[in-house]
């Protein structure tokens, strides 16, 4: 069964403090994996796409890492201003499948 | 440039009602979703179109129906609300390069079904 499982569920970091958040995926197909940003009260955020295993992106301070089972999404000295949840969703490919697999999100704090 | 617009914002139904969600966007999408977000559940897709005039059901369409008359715009109707429908929902739209790629989403619905 295609399943999205990101971890950990809630994160609480000080300013400056890097630290890496993971999405591991089990699809049959792995067409894209998106991660998106979702503060509260508000609509989900795109981010990166990532297509392959060894690809990269960056922004800002984030950073989104592919490899074939997972995906992490490194943030380097974090600002308060990063707290948000950050939300992960694969797309499988194969065949005709097409969906979105949504994770269910880490929450991320991040204290001055 | 307004983006991906709902209106309304909040709403409170009683059971059995009806209502329509509007979403609205301006970036000449050709593909746009209705998404809603629970608690525990993540964001689960309704239904998406993937141009004027299309349709389809996507992984929680039983109580909804859409509309997509125009290019610019897709409704969500519930015809007769139910406790379980409360919930907070999101328009999304993107552009026709790939299913699911890049979704630009609206500020979101709070429905509440008493």
């Amino acid at each position: 069964e295609d399943q999205v499982t990101q971890s950990p569920e809630a994160l609480r970091l000080q300013e400056g403090e890097s630290s890496s958040l993971n999405c591991s995926y089990t699809v049959s197909g792995l067409r894209g994996l998106f991660w998106y940003r979702q503060d509260p009260g508000k609509g989900p955020e795109f981010l990166f796409t990532l297509y392959s295993a060894g690809e990269e992106k960056e922004k800002e301070r984030l950073k989104a890492t592919l490899t074939k089972k997972e995906s992490f999404l490194h943030i380097t000295a974090p600002k308060p201003e990063d707290s948000a949840t950050y939300l992960c969703a694969v797309q499988d490919g194969a065949g005709n499948n097409r969906k979105l697999i949504w994770g269910l999100g880490t929450s991320l704090a991040v204290n001055p | 440039n307004a983006g991906v617009t709902q209106t309304p914002k909040f709403r409170v139904l009683k059971t059995g009602q009806s209502m329509t969600l509007l979403c609205a966007q301006d970036m000449n999408h050709e593909y746009m979703y209705w998404y809603r977000q629970d608690p525990g559940m993540g964001l689960r897709l309704i239904h998406y179109s993937v141009g004027e005039g299309t349709t389809a059901k996507g992984e929680v369409p039983d109580g909804y129906n859409v509309s997509r008359l125009k290019k610019q715009n897709f409704l969500l109707g519930l015809e007769s609300a139910a406790p379980s429908q409360t919930s907070v929902y999101f328009c999304a739209s993107s552009w026709p390069t790939g299913y699911g790629y890049e979704q630009y989403f609206g500020p979101g619905t709070r429905l509440t079904v008493t």
